[in-house]
């Protein structure tokens, strides 16, 4: 079945760093490929996505490239904020007929001023 | 447009009693889930709908029911709430169900649910 692996967190940040946090996935079929953020106390929104191979999806500073041949999605920004601390979760929704998209488990980042 | 909304914010409830947690959308999405979230499991699927009077089990289905009457509404239901329920639940609704290239997923707040 599909399956998605984020790294595990907490990634601990000072403000200005460069994050990345990678995520790999398994899937049948072509899926589109997702980042949610959840800040705390709130529920998930749609941080970028990207729908095929070598599709950039960009949002808020944050990017993410479709690489297919490495089957991953990893989420880049080059000077992350104090503001960016929250839970990431990376997602797929498969085109081979499942009707459930499939979550990471989330990565915690903290950054401190 | 509200989006994806839920009701109660918060909630404790004695173990054994029953409650029914709301969430409506007003996107007209087809596909609506519930989803429970704990520390360190991720989100964890526990019902969810491809349309109204469609309703089918997830990841963790025991201890809750569900129904789908019309489009906009999805209640969850606690049929005798135990100390393993207490955790966030969160409603989440899309376009269409899996296979769209468009199919984000929107999610409502959250419910806080304590069961003592």
């Amino acid at each position: 079945g599909d399956s998605v692996t984020q790294m595990e967190g907490p990634v601990t940040l000072s403000e200005e760093a460069f994050l990345t946090i990678n995520c790999t996935y398994t899937a049948t079929g072509y899926p589109s490929l997702f980042w949610y953020v959840q800040y705390p106390g709130e529920g998930l929104q749609l941080l970028l996505k990207a729908t095929k191979a070598d599709d950039k999806g960009s949002n808020k500073g944050f990017e993410a490239t479709y690489r297919k041949e490495t089957t991953s999605f990893h989420l880049e920004k080059g000077s992350v904020q104090v503001s960016d601390s929250a839970v990431y979760f990376c997602a797929l929704d498969s085109s081979g007929g499942s009707y459930i998209p499939t979550f990471g488990r989330g990565t915690s980042l903290i950054v401190h001023p | 447009n509200a989006g994806v909304t839920q009701t109660p914010k918060f909630q404790v409830l004695k173990t054994g009693q029953s409650m029914t947690l709301q969430c409506a959308q007003d996107m007209n999405h087809e596909y609506m889930s519930w989803y429970r979230q704990d520390p360190g499991m991720g989100l964890r699927l526990i019902h969810y709908s491809v349309g109204a009077g469609i309703t089918d089990q997830g990841e963790v289905p025991n201890g809750y029911n569900v129904s789908r009457s019309t489009t906009e509404d999805f209640p969850l239901r606690l049929l005798s709430a135990a100390p393993s329920q207490t955790s966030v639940y969160f409603c989440a609704s899309s376009y269409q169900a899996g296979g769209s290239v468009n199919n984000e997923q929107f999610f409502g707040p959250g419910t806080r649910l304590t069961v003592l």
